[in-house]
């Protein structure tokens, strides 16, 4: 079982050009998640989603956006990439949260290091 | 508002000796709290979890944590390490209020194992 793959693993990239970041799950995963990880700041969450369909803000979505169109794909897009969004960018997944409940175990991707320059 | 404090950034320790990693939370909500473990250049693995049935928790590879509501605690042990056990570890408060999974990580402790 692959789990989470994520594409590209690396990318250098221009300031000012569009990028999408891939993201899929074979776990039949309801719900999934992009975070960045940035050197003593530990992860941050950027945008999740709960089911196919919907999507919605993390902790530091500005700059970013997603779309879910089906249950295995999450795919994260910068659309005009700045250097502050130099980061290694991991993706997640989980069954859906039950209202009330926290203790679903997260899985995460290898991650995708961007260099933005 | 949910908080995750990680005591030290960095841990070093002589193969076959204990590691303590130290981990302080706070939560407006009654958490899950869990640890993962991240290797070079690798994902993120989940260690162990605690979820209120146990206050003692055994996770994978030897480790286990206690959590310790009194002191707003959850330090991550183990007996005797190993050169394998050297990584990353991330100290992550999970609540759920507004009908998502919120994580909330800990800044990380590098464990580094010396021969």
């Amino acid at each position: 079982t692959a789990g989470i793959t994520q594409a590209p693993t690396s990318q250098i990239l221009a300031a000012g050009r569009s990028m999408t970041l891939r993201c899929t799950q074979d776990m039949r995963h309801n719900a999934m998640y992009w975070y960045r990880q940035d050197l003593g700041l530990g992860l941050r969450l950027i945008h999740y989603s709960n089911t196919a369909g919907t999507t919605g803000k993390g902790e530091v979505p500005d700059g970013y956006s997603v779309s879910r169109a089906n249950t295995d794909d999450f795919p994260l897009t910068l659309a005009s990439a700045v250097p502050s969004q130099t980061s290694v960018y991991f993706c997640a997944s989980s069954d859906a949260p039950i209202a009330g409940s926290s203790y679903n175990e997260q899985f995460f991707g290898p991650g995708t290091r961007l260099t933005v320059l | 508002a949910q908080s995750v404090t990680q005591l030290d950034s960095h841990v070093s320790v002589s193969e076959g000796t204990p590691v303590l990693l130290r981990c302080n939370y706070s939560s407006s909500y009654s958490p899950s709290l869990f640890w993962y473990v991240q290797h070079p250049n690798k994902g993120l693995q989940l260690l162990l979890k605690y979820t209120s049935a146990a206050t003692l928790v055994k996770g994978i590879n030897g480790f286990e944590a206690e959590f310790k509501k009194s002191e707003t605690s959850f330090h991550l042990t183990k007996p005797s390490a190993h050169m394998s056990d050297a990584a990353e570890y991330f100290c992550v408060v999970s609540v759920s209020p507004a009908g998502f999974q919120k994580l909330v990580f800990g800044t990380g402790t590098r464990l580094l194992v010396s021969p």
